[in-house]
């Protein structure tokens, strides 16, 4: 059985660009968050995808969006960057309560 | 609001003494209670979980916690740290329909030998 897994594992970009970070979920989940992980701070949750559609939004502004495929897998687009986005992406798949988690995508923001 | 409080920052232990972090929360409802794991540079690994029944759950390597309603709690404990435990332990709270989880900020775990 394959874990989640995330692409790219290390990304560098500058402030006003535009990011695409992915996430395979694990075999048989259909349900993805995604959270962002400031240095020193607990995971903060972005928004969830279930069955392609969006399931649910933290406090997080339009300019992250996101998409989930007919194979489950997703994506996670940041628009016009900002040096506070400078974190660890985390990706998450689920099929009930219990959410296991991707190594995640360190992002820098220059 | 759903939130979720670890008190201690940093915690440092011997090898083979015994080990609890704190975990406060606020939820609603009926919470899920989840801690989990994160060495340096890498995701989240799942520990323990708790929805109903016994309040003492037990999880992988050898550590367990213990939900008290009364106190809004949700401690790990260990009875004896290996070296290898040392990394940043995240509690945190969700619900049955609600879709987020709630992380504290974290308690990092340093081991001496």
């Amino acid at each position: 059985e394959t874990g989640v897994t995330q692409s790219p594992t290390h990304l560098i970009k500058t402030r006003g660009q535009q990011v695409t970070l992915r996430c395979s979920s694990q075999s048989g989940h259909n349900t993805v968050s995604w959270y962002q992980q400031a240095l020193g701070q607990g995971p903060q949750f972005i928004f969830q995808y279930y069955r392609e559609e969006e399931n649910g939004r933290g406090n997080f502004p339009p300019r992250f969006s996101g998409l989930q495929f007919p194979n489950y897998s997703s994506e996670l687009n940041v628009n016009a960057l900002e040096l506070d986005d400078s974190a660890l992406y985390l990706c998450a798949s689920s099929l009930s309560e219990t959410q296991y988690f991707g190594p995640g995508t360190r992002l820098l923001v220059l | 609001a759903q939130s979720v409080t670890q008190p201690d920052i940093h915690i440092t232990v011997s090898e083979g003494a015994s080990l609890e972090l704190r975990c406060n929360y606020s939820y609603g409802a009926t919470p899920y209670l989840f801690w989990y794991v994160q060495s340096p540079g890498q995701g989240l690994q799942l520990l323990l979980k708790y929805f109903s029944g016994d309040t003492l759950v037990q999880g992988i390597k050898g550590f367990e916690a213990e939900f008290k309603r009364s106190q809004s709690s949700f401690n790990l404990r260990k009875p004896s740290v290996h070296w290898s435990d040392a990394a940043e332990y995240f509690c945190a709270v969700g619900g049955g329909s609600n879709y987020k989880l709630t992380f504290g900020k974290g308690t990092l775990l340093t081991v001496n030998p």
